[in-house]
């Protein structure tokens, strides 16, 4: 079956505790995204990639990292350095130019208790 | 810096009424705009998008949405409302680069 999977569905994290949210994708796809999701607050750009072992910070990188060693994977760490980071986040995919389609995984469910 | 204005952050309309939902978009350059839907718990599906061409652009569940540069709007409209069309709604602009800027979402509520 084609398309992003997203691991777990949800999390939780202990104070002090990194975590990492997988996303995988078999469509092919260049760019890949991570975005956090808070309630009226919209989707905020954490993370994306173009190509692999390269990416770029978005709007909200403090406290996350990622990496990009295979085309099919980026996956996002929530260190402890992330203040606040009970959230829906959300891994998407785009293939070629800006007007593209940017297609959207199921999204993972972290809090932290 | 472009940004994306969704006006309303909740919409409630009864079921069979015109559904509008609000979009304006600031860019330097002539942009691309998205419409997404997302249901509960769930990631966002695509609805529409203008990129080029007639600025009325159909979508999917009988939405549409037309492009008006003077306004720098970007509305989505669909003539009848059902039950399932009750979810959160989504604006989203990219000018060309690989970011793209979401709204803040609309949640629209169906009266029965």
């Amino acid at each position: 079956d084609g398309g992003i999977t997203q691991s777990p569905k949800y999390l939780f994290r202990k104070e002090g505790q990194n975590v990492t949210l997988s996303c995988e994708q078999n469509l092919n796809h260049d760019a890949m995204y991570w975005y956090r999701q808070d309630p009226g607050q919209g989707l905020r750009l954490i993370y994306y990639s173009q190509i692999v072992n390269d990416f770029q910070k978005g709007d909200i990188a403090e406290g996350y990292s990622v990496s990009r060693e295979k085309k099919e994977s980026f996956p996002l760490t929530v260190t402890s350095a992330q203040k606040n980071p009970t959230a829906f986040y959300l891994c998407a995919t785009r293939q070629g130019t800006a007007g593209n389609t940017i297609y959207f995984g199921e999204g993972s469910w972290l809090t932290v208790v | 810096a472009q940004s994306v204005t969704q006006l309303g952050s909740h919409v409630s309309v009864s079921e069979g009424a015109l559904v509008l939902l609000r979009c304006n978009y600031s860019s330097s350059v002539p942009p691309y705009l998205f419409w997404y839907v997302q249901y509960p718990n769930q990631g966002l599906q695509l609805l529409l998008k203008y990129t080029t061409g007639a600025t009325l652009v159909k979508g999917i569940n009988g939405f549409e949405a037309e492009f008006k540069k003077s306004e720098t709007s970007f509305h989505l409209t669909k003539p009848s409302a059902h039950m399932s069309d009750a979810a959160e709604y989504f604006c989203a602009v990219s000018k060309g680069d690989d970011k793209i800027i979401f709204g803040k979402g609309t949640r629209l509520h169906i009266l029965p």
